[in-house]
């Protein structure tokens, strides 16, 4: 069975703290990774999309690095401000059932304290 | 970008009855659109896969017969849900491909939250 998993499941940090979160999967076989962003009550924020070729992206203080190999990736968040407290989401698009679809972690709730 | 749009945001119904809500591509064509399902602090779940043209493709444990889904067009799909029950209280994210193939990014829409009274 194809799952994502992601620790820690909350985290709390006070502001300026370099932070990373990870997200593990079971089959390496992927297109894609992703990483999204949450706040309450919202829908969904695209942050870093790693190709399976690729070994990271960077967006601003935001670093996402991947290893097919042993089914991991990590966010790297520099510099961590109180803005960045949402839930962040790891999904990963395997490559299966005839057709492929993304897979979500149950994510890792951020806040950041003044 | 690449925008989805989804409509309702809000919607609150009595039991028994139906809801839909739409999913739009607004800037680009979308062949395949997803519908996920969401509880409180739990992550998205698949419930269907929608491609243009066929039928929708169901997870397991997903009612077809309650969850209808449309995708009438390349920028439009549509989830029924019907005969609401309270349980089917959740929020109901879509997300649509930009492209083709497993390297094309996926866009989401904002949710949809749905109250069942």
């Amino acid at each position: 069975k194809q799952e994502v998993t992601q620790i820690p499941a909350a985290l709390s940090v006070p502001e300026g703290e370099n932070l990373v979160l990870n997200c593990s999967f079971t089959d390496s076989a992927i297109y894609n990774l992703q990483w999204f962003r949450q706040d309450p009550g919202k829908g969904l924020t695209s942050l870093l999309l790693i190709q399976s070729s690729q070994r990271e992206q960077t967006s601003g203080r935001l670093n996402a690095s991947l290893d097919k190999s042993s089914g991991r990736s990590t966010l790297y968040i520099a510099a961590s401000q109180p803005g960045d407290s949402a839930t962040y989401l790891c999904a990963v698009r395997f490559i299966s059932g005839g057709y492929n679809k993304l897979i979500f972690g149950a994510g890792t709730r951020l806040a950041v304290h003044p | 970008g690449a925008v989805v749009s989804q409509h309702p945001s809000r919607v609150i119904c009595k039991s028994g009855t139906s809801v839909k809500i739409e999913c739009r591509s607004l800037d680009f064509q979308a062949t395949t659109m997803f519908w996920y399902r969401q509880f409180p602090k739990q992550s998205l779940m698949l419930m269907a896969t929608s491609n243009e043209g066929s039928k929708a493709t169901y997870e397991q444990g997903v009612e077809k017969d309650k969850f209808l889904i449309n995708h009438a067009s390349l920028t439009l799909s549509t989830l029924t849900v019907t005969s609401a029950h309270p349980e089917d209280s959740s929020f109901y994210i879509c997300s649509a491909r930009d492209g083709t193939g497993g390297f094309s990014p996926l866009h989401f829409g904002n949710g949809t939250r749905l109250t069942v009274t």
